[in-house]
Order: structure tokens, then sequence, then C-alpha cells
């Protein structure tokens, strides 16, 4: 059973539009949340977080909206670039888990000129 | 270079074969995993080590088997691997407890079983 749901597989997006990226997962226990990038031949690299005690966090380009009541969280980027071209992995921890790292299957961005 | 080394970066072996991956870490990290990534499937959390000591096993076949000589270090032995085993081994590491920026990730072993 998937705690952490990606149900875009891929999205496309023009150059310098705003790049929406969604994620749902399923365990309310879990209270912190990531965004990671993946290139392709490149591990993962983590790109923004938010704790459950807020409902937004931004950095730069990017912003994290999380709306616990319905267990939903998305990712902004605004304006898109063509390096944002890549795979992101929503994922999501709980303290009293060991925080173990659960990951959604990731969503494949398309930057369009 | 994320500061988590992975080698090889390519591996091809057949279903007899023994041959090992290797994740390096000196980013002062106590904690070492190995996932896997398969194709349209989420990554696989396979095995967690915390201060050198295997914390979780989760369900993974026995033809896996980890290793962590030191909290620097980190071996995954494969054995009589089937081709559905195929797909990307990722190895991350992180600061236990410190859920700052979760996990750094190695840039994986892209393993092909024929």
């Amino acid at each position: 059973d998937q705690q952490v749901k990606q149900n875009s597989p891929s999205l496309s997006v023009q150059e310098g539009r705003i790049s929406i990226l969604n994620c749902d997962y399923t365990n309310s226990m879990f209270d912190y949340f990531l965004w990671y990038k993946k290139y392709p031949a490149e591990g993962p690299t983590f790109l923004i977080s938010i704790s459950s005690i807020k409902d937004k966090n931004e950095d730069g380009r990017f912003t994290v909206f999380l709306n616990k009541s319905a267990k939903h969280l998305s990712l902004h980027i605004v304006p898109s670039q063509p390096g944002d071209s890549a795979v992101y992995f929503c994922a999501a921890s709980a303290l009293n888990r060991d925080d173990k790292i659960i990951f959604g299957k990731g969503t494949r961005l398309h930057i369009l000129p | 270079e994320t500061g988590v080394t992975q080698t090889p970066r390519h591996l091809v072996m057949g279903m007899t074969n023994k041959k090992s991956l290797k994740c390096e870490q000196h980013l002062g990290h106590n904690a070492m995993y190995w996932y896997k990534q398969s194709a349209k499937k989420p990554l696989e959390l396979m095995f967690v080590y915390s201060l050198e000591e295997r914390v979780e096993n989760n369900s993974v076949p026995s033809r896996f088997s980890p290793e962590c000589p030191n909290s620097s270090h980190l071996f995954l032995h494969l054995h009589t691997l089937q081709p559905e085993d195929s797909a990307l081994y990722l190895c991350a590491s992180s600061q236990a407890w410190d859920r700052g920026y979760g996990y750094t990730f190695g840039s994986g072993t892209r393993l092909t079983v024929v």
C-alpha cells in the first residue's frame, strides 16, 4: 500500500510559467515532508522540506504548501527554468517511526522552451 | 559529488555471479541506507544501518546481503540474482535524528542481471 502518492507520472510546463507538482499521503502520523530532485544518472538531491506545524515554506523559486486536512502537499516552482527538468520525488517521515523516509514514485517535469 | 560515492556506476552480471556494490560517505553521518529504484515504482528501502548496526531489513531476499564494516562504508553483496533484480541501487546517508535535509544520496549503481 502506497503511503506517499504522486499520481502524475509526468508534467510539461512552458519556461517562465509556474510548475505545480502534487503529492498525497495516507499516513496521518507523517509530520515531516521533503521534496527531492533527480537528474538522470544522479542520485536524488534534497530540494525543500516542510514540517507539519507549518503550511508553507519558501526557498527562492520553490515553495511547498501543506494541507494537513486533505493530506496533500504541493511544490510550486516559479518561474520554471530549463534546468528544472528532472524527476521530483515527494517524501514523508514520522518521528515516532525512527524518521524512516517514505518516497513517492516521482513526477517527471519537462520544461518546454 | 554529493559526499556519498557509489561504485561501480554500472554493473552487468550473470545470474550465477557474485558481485558487491560499494558505498562510501565522509559526511560524518551515522546512518546509511540501501534503496532500490525500479521503473514506475517508488524508491524501495532495502536496509538501514544506524551506528553500524542493521536496524531494518525490509523483507529483502537473502540473495542481497548488506555489510557495514564502519560508519563510512556500506556494501551490498549480490549472489544468484534474478533478471527482475535489475534496477538502480542507491545508497544514502543521514545524521540520524537530524531531520533537516533528509538523506544524502549517491549517484547509484545501475545493475543489469542477464
